[in-house]
């Protein structure tokens, strides 16, 4: 298994401003992902972050709405820009961590945007 | 693509058994499955492997029919605790692969 942190926890926001998640793991990972869940839905793969190289996006995401940083193999952010009430969600950033690439989440971001 | 996932909701009395389904239109390598309580991140379950055996937790256990493309999760003499949505999560690598999960179905243990 893994620990993961997420901070913030939990935030509101207003129209048009930008707010960065971080995603903190107790050991080393190859790859993270970050996810979306909006109330009652399922988990949106929102893009693969793998050190050392640029995010693989999903269909309907892109790198201008939610730029991923991932400067070393236990820290990553997903920034969520220039964002909109349809932008209000639960982030979870998760890692494989077992070996067939069992998912292991953070608690999640709670993002209300106004 | 999305795997479809039957039923929706289920609503089962303490004791009772349920079946959750989970089938695909494309080539699993591996299923998995988890569980989220509500305001909690999922936690996962068990994972089915393309070749593999079938896989038990505790009274849940799995099956993965590959050729249907499907697989079933068997919750037997249900608990309270058993209550939250059930994902299930597919991927076409065994390793270092994104996993792509269901809509979920919602069960609910009541006493």
């Amino acid at each position: 298994s893994a620990v993961i942190s997420q901070k913030p926890s939990r935030d509101i926001c207003q129209r048009g401003t930008s707010l960065t998640i971080q995603c903190q793991v107790d050991s080393q990972v190859t790859m993270m992902f970050w996810y979306r869940q909006q109330p009652g839905q399922s988990l949106t793969l929102i893009a693969t972050a793998n050190q050392g190289s640029e995010a693989t996006y999903e269909s309907g995401f892109v790198i201008d709405k939610f730029p991923i940083s991932r400067p070393n193999l236990t820290f990553s952010t997903l920034t969520v820009s220039n964002m909109s009430p349809e932008d209000s969600s639960i982030y979870l950033c998760s890692v494989d961590r077992g070996l067939y690439n069992e998912q292991f989440f953070g608690p999640g971001t709670r993002l209300t945007v106004l | 693509q999305q795997p479809v996932q039957s039923p929706q909701a289920v609503i089962l009395r303490e004791g009772e058994d349920a079946v959750i389904n989970c089938s695909s239109s494309k080539a699993l390598y591996s299923v998995h499955w988890y569980r989220q309580k509500h305001g909690e991140a999922p936690v996962f379950l068990m994972i089915l492997l393309k070749g593999g055996e079938q896989k038990g937790h505790e009274k849940i256990s799995a099956s993965f029919n590959e050729k249907k493309q499907q697989s079933s999760l068997y919750l037997t003499a249900s608990q309270l605790s058993y209550s939250g949505t059930y994902f299930c999560g597919t991927a076409k690598k065994t390793s270092y692969d994104k996993v792509i999960f269901g809509p979920g179905t919602s069960l609910s243990v009541i006493p």
